[in-house]
């Protein structure tokens, strides 16, 4: 079983659609928790950070629950710049910043 | 406007080969990381460095896989042989001292033919 898990995709929807992505981990030491969004051919970036509480970040709301080991990511308002691929990423207790990153939900909105 | 640099950006060339990836992490960054990216796999991490020791090489084949980090400035990933089995992307990033967020360069593309 992997250490990070996200639903397969791909999520073909259209602008304006409301998405939701969910991820969870296997590592109850794990301590920080993000969201990076890849283009194709492109390199990972960092979308979001999630934080307990949920966090909002314009149309992306992220949210993590520590007892289901469960993390989240809303897009409200898709647009077509969304379209890309994105990875649940969760860092581990005591490793030096090693993040595990999941395999990657792609999603493609059209017109 | 700081950013990850990888040299060569595409990179073709015959099993057997030795292959040399570069890496120059961000200004004052002291951490710097290398994974490798294929579709059945995604993004694995191979090893990675904190002020230039290294921390964890776990992930990287030993036997034919290298990573060092001989200035503050420069990381390289060498592969000797090469095998079409590591035909993927080689991205490289770094992390400062006080942050969580890793910072990737834009990847070498590896085909091993």
């Amino acid at each position: 079983r992997k250490e990070v898990e996200q639903d397969p995709g791909p999520f073909n929807v259209p602008e304006g659609a409301t998405v939701a992505f969910n991820c969870t981990y296997s590592n109850s030491a794990s301590q920080s928790f993000f969201w990076y969004r890849q283009d194709c051919r492109k390199e990972p970036k960092l979308l979001m950070s999630v934080y307990s509480s949920g966090n909002e970040d314009g149309r992306f709301t992220a949210q993590l629950n520590r007892a289901s080991q469960y993390i989240s990511l809303l897009i409200r308002d898709s647009k077509l710049s969304d379209s890309a691929t994105y990875l649940c990423v969760v860092k581990i207790y005591n490793q030096g910043g090693k993040l595990i990153f999941g395999q990657g939900t792609e999603l493609s909105v059209k017109p | 406007d700081a950013r990850v640099t990888q040299t060569p950006r595409h990179k073709v060339t015959e099993m057997g080969q030795e292959v040399t990836m570069r890496c120059q992490p961000i200004l004052g960054h002291n951490t710097v990381f290398w994974y490798r990216q294929t579709m059945m796999q995604g993004l694995e991490l191979l090893a990675y460095f904190r002020n230039r020791a290294p921390l964890d090489d776990s992930g990287m084949p030993k036997d034919r896989f290298s990573a060092e980090m001989p200035d503050a400035t420069l990381a390289t990933l060498k592969i000797q042989p090469s095998e079409p089995r590591d035909s993927a992307v080689y991205f490289c990033a770094s992390a400062g001292l006080v942050t969580d967020t890793q910072y990737f360069g834009p990847g070498t593309r590896l085909t091993v033919l």
